[in-house]
């Protein structure tokens, strides 16, 4: 069974600073999902990372995968308060898999 | 842009109720899904469909059946609506051959079992 642990599962923060965001997950993969949610609304993807290496940048994120390690990371570069959100990281499980599995999420506050 | 769009926003719904949940994407995509988000768990797939008329159970289907009759709604009905079902629901579809491919996410419902 494929299981998806992201850390920290809470991060406060201060504007400026940087800091980066975790997901292990269990057994082999090659797509790996980050999904943004803000506060009553729904999952927007942010990046898809396809193959051992893969680094993906958007503004002040930055997202990147190692299958070797099964870990993909996710990392900000002096946070601004826009950024508060709670992050999800998904896995796609592989071939015979029920589509994805989702980490617990890591609830961001970036505070001024 | 992709558009998937769900019946209510929130709902409130006695025990015993049987509740449907409706999903519409219209951007003709293969695959819908049904999840559940609660505090500290995550998302859980309850549902989900491929095609037409296809649906497979995901990692918590007990209370829940699902309908697809057109491919772009699918809809989760709850026969008989109980407490530990208050939860927020998302619909999300996605298209390509692959399940895994990016999977786009309608607002949620909010659903509160009295």
């Amino acid at each position: 069974e494929l299981k998806v642990e992201q850390n920290p599962l809470f991060l406060s923060m201060q504007e400026g600073k940087n800091y980066t965001i975790y997901c292990n997950y269990s057994t082999t993969s090659d797509r790996l999902y980050w999904y943004r949610q803000d506060p009553g609304k729904s999952l927007e993807s942010l990046f898809v990372l396809l193959s051992n290496g893969a680094v993906k940048q958007e503004g002040r994120l930055m997202a990147s995968l190692d299958t070797k390690a099964r870990l993909s990371t996710l990392h900000i570069t002096a946070a601004v308060h826009d950024l508060s959100a709670t992050y999800f990281c998904a896995v796609d499980g592989g071939v015979g898999a029920d589509g994805l599995t989702f980490g617990k999420g890591t609830h961001l506050i970036i505070q001024p | 842009d992709v558009k998937v769009t769900q019946s209510s926003r929130y709902l409130v719904k006695r025990t015993g109720e049987k509740v449907f949940l409706e999903c519409v994407q219209d951007m003709d995509h293969e695959n819908m899904f049904w999840y559940r988000q609660d505090p500290g768990l995550g998302l859980r797939l309850i549902y989900f469909s491929y095609d037409v008329k296809m649906k497979e159970k995901g990692d918590i289907p007990e209370g829940y059946s699902v309908s697809r009759e057109k491919k772009e709604r699918f809809s989760l009905i709850l026969e008989s609506a109980s407490t530990n079902q208050t939860s927020m629901y998302l619909c999300a579809s996605n298209y390509g051959t692959g399940i895994t491919d990016t999977q786009y996410f309608g607002p949620g419902t909010r659903l509160t079992v009295l």
